[in-house]
């Protein structure tokens, strides 16, 4: 079954250390994002890329870093800068960054830093 | 810049009741609308979409949403819940080359 693997389910970090999230996808899309999902505020974008070797900036990109050396993988560092970064993340792809390509999740990873 | 706006954020219901959740967008150009649904503790799932055409979409489970396009409103409806609708329903707009969420809609629907 074609889809997208976000791993893992939970992650637990000490303030001050870096982590990186994993997504991989095999539906072969183009396009690949970050949101970071928070109670009352809806999906917010942190980075999207559209090609491999290619991303940019979301809404909140601060305190975060991508990489897309690969088509099926996009995984995120959420660094020390990062405020506020207990959150849930999810990941997630379409065929093409384009106006009718609907989005696929994954089923997130739930980061909390105490 | 492109928003989405969901008025209601927690709504609470019967089975067999109508449902109706508010959705607005500002955004200059052509806009495609999406709605999404969050089952609890399943991921994101797409569950309509307008691009053109007819402003009355339909999606599964008996959903449908209706673009009115001078009202910037893409509203969610169903004629008659079910304790299965029970989810995080969430509004969303393409713009340029990225997808924008509203904050979301909690529904709660007993039995």
């Amino acid at each position: 079954d074609g889809g997208i693997t976000q791993s893992p389910k939970y992650l637990f970090r000490k303030e001050g250390q870096n982590v990186t999230l994993s997504c991989e996808q095999n539906l072969n899309h183009d396009a690949m994002y970050w949101y970071r999902q928070d109670p009352g505020q809806g999906l917010r974008l942190i980075y999207y890329s559209q090609i491999v070797n290619d991303f940019q900036k979301g809404d909140i990109a601060e305190g975060y870093s991508v990489s897309r050396e690969k088509k099926e993988s996009f995984p995120l560092t959420v660094t020390s800068a990062q405020k506020n970064p207990t959150a849930f993340y999810l990941c997630a792809s379409s065929r093409q960054s384009s106006y009718n390509s609907p989005l696929h999740f994954g089923n997130g990873t739930r980061l909390t830093v105490t | 810049a492109q928003s989405v706006s969901q008025h209601n954020h927690h709504v609470i219901l019967s089975e067999a009741a109508s449902l109706e959740l508010g959705c607005n967008y500002s955004y200059g150009g052509t806009v495609n609308l999406f709605w999404y649904v969050q089952y609890p503790g399943q991921h994101l799932q797409l569950l309509l979409k307008y691009f053109s055409g007819d402003p009355l979409v339909k999606g599964i489970k008996g959903f449908e949403a209706e673009f009115i396009k001078s009202k910037f409103s893409f509203n969610l409806r169903k004629p008659s819940v079910q304790w299965s609708d029970t989810a995080e329903y969430f509004c969303a707009v393409m713009g340029t080359d990225k997808l924008i969420f509203g904050t979301g809609t909690r529904l709660q629907v007993f039995p």
